[in-house]
């Protein structure tokens, strides 16, 4: 069956610019996650979703970041005023339930977010 | 927070078997253990996981101790495709905080011809 896709592949965009990064989750699964990954690092947990709501946005590391999942599928994360630290690449997860530690996590490919 | 702790790299040759361990000292009661494989431009790959004891699946063995504040993934017999970064993860996202489910820096494994 298909996998987590997230489009686009690669965003380039200026200083100061809005963006907007989509996740399609494996069909099925509630849970959502968003993750950030820097060079030669882990992924860096940003926001879990349950359904349509947020249930930890902990990660997100201020208010420019932004995440939505209006209908319990496809997610959105929007990163307003970016800055070049913010340049990275932005994994999307999703797993059946998340309602276990034994909920499997499967990724996209990720977005390679570049801000000039 | 269960952090965990991995070797930087370890280097290897085809055919031999790999073990990379991962510590996780503070680990909670609920809280399960997984290993990822990541491709350079991928996201990460389930490898395996459990909870307890001895898992082992097509691919890899894990295995946990007692104390459950370690565990060790185990490689057989790995090839040059095997070459990637591994990471383990710790953590329950329902039961606890899913600011848990953070990766730490992972083990570049290297298999060499």
């Amino acid at each position: 069956g298909a996998g987590v896709s997230q489009t686009p592949s690669n965003k380039v965009t200026e200083k100061g610019k809005y963006v907007e990064l989509r996740c399609d989750p494996i069909s099925g699964h509630t849970a959502l996650y968003w993750y950030r990954q820097s060079l030669g690092q882990g992924p860096e947990f940003l926001i879990y979703f349950q359904g349509t709501g947020a249930a930890d946005d902990s990660g997100l590391p201020n208010d420019r970041f932004f995440a939505v999942r209006p209908e319990g599928s496809v997610s959105t994360l929007k990163i307003q005023r970016t800055e070049r630290g913010d340049s990275a690449v932005y994994l999307c997860a999703s797993s059946r339930s998340g309602r276990s530690g034994a909920d499997t996590q499967y990724f996209g490919p990720g977005t390679r977010l570049t801000v000039l | 927070l269960a952090k965990t702790t991995q070797p930087i790299s370890m280097d290897s040759y085809e055919g031999q078997e790999v073990n990379i361990t991962c510590s996780h000292n503070n680990i909670a009661t609920n809280d399960y253990i997984t290993w990822y494989q990541q491709f350079p431009s991928q996201g990460p790959r389930f490898i395996i996981q459990g909870y307890k004891t001895k898992v082992t699946n097509e691919v890899a063995s894990l295995f946990i101790p007692a104390d459950r504040k370690s565990s060790t993934l185990s490689l057989p017999r790995v090839s040059l495709s095997d070459t990637a970064v591994y990471y383990c993860l710790v953590g329950d996202p329902w039961g606890g905080s899913a600011r848990q489910l953070t990766f730490g820096s992972g083990t570049q494994l290297t298999v060499l011809p």
